[in-house]
């Protein structure tokens, strides 16, 4: 079993609908959690970041953690087609360089 | 955010010869990362490379295939060396992006191809 696993998609959505991204991961020691967007021909750049459990909003995205299920949502709402992309979420244990562990991105098309 | 420029952005290599590719970052940086990200699959970290001491390769990678090198605080190499069509793929360089808690900035990818 993978320590992130993530679903590669693709998930084909229209535009304006609610988008919603997940991973779930097996190692308990993760307490920081990320997602990243990464658009073709384009390094991943970090959307959102979240500290152990709870919810964090930053406009359109929300991201959720639930530690106890080892499970972690990526919330858009109001989706645009601009935000058809690979969507990446990363984990990484406190101490050291926080190095993160990637899933493997989830292909997200938003058609007008 | 600290501002990696990479290069070549592209190329395609005949097997058995050699690729170096280049990470410039427009501030001075600690560590800097070599990832790998081949289709479908997740990053995956080559090697963590800071100035004045060897790089640290993550298991399964070793130096003779892909060695780094790490001048000063802005800039770093990675060599894919003696190419196989299995080493086509996406390498990146990263580094810890200090303006943004617990996030690494990356660069815009090698897209490789061995033929």
């Amino acid at each position: 079993q993978k320590e992130v696993e993530q679903d590669p998609g693709p998930l084909s959505v229209p535009e304006g609908a609610i988008v919603s991204l997940n991973c779930t991961y097996s190692n308990s020691a993760f307490q920081y959690f990320m997602w990243y967007r990464q658009y073709s021909r384009k390094g991943p750049e970090l959307l959102m970041y979240t500290y152990s459990s709870g919810n964090k909003e930053d406009g359109r995205f929300t991201a959720q953690v639930d530690k106890s299920s080892k499970y972690i949502s990526l919330f858009i709402r109001d989706s645009q087609p601009s935000d058809s992309a690979t969507y990446l979420c990363a984990m990484s244990e406190p101490g050291g360089s926080y190095i993160p562990t990637f899933g493997r991105g989830t292909s997200l098309i938003v058609h007008p | 955010s600290a501002v990696i420029s990479q290069k070549p952005s592209r190329d395609i290599c005949q097997r058995g010869t050699s690729l170096t590719i280049q990470c410039q970052v427009d501030s001075q940086v600690t560590m800097m990362f070599w990832y790998r990200q081949q289709p479908g699959q997740s990053l995956t970290l080559i090697a963590t490379a800071n100035q004045g001491s060897e790089a640290t390769y993550e298991s399964g990678f070793v130096i003779d295939k892909f060695p780094i090198s790490r001048p000063n605080l802005t800039f770093s190499t990675l060599t894919v060396s003696n190419m196989s069509p299995e080493d086509s793929s996406i390498y990146l360089c990263s580094v810890e992006d200090l303006g943004r808690d617990y996030g690494y900035t990356f660069g815009s990818g090698t897209r490789l191809t061995v033929v």
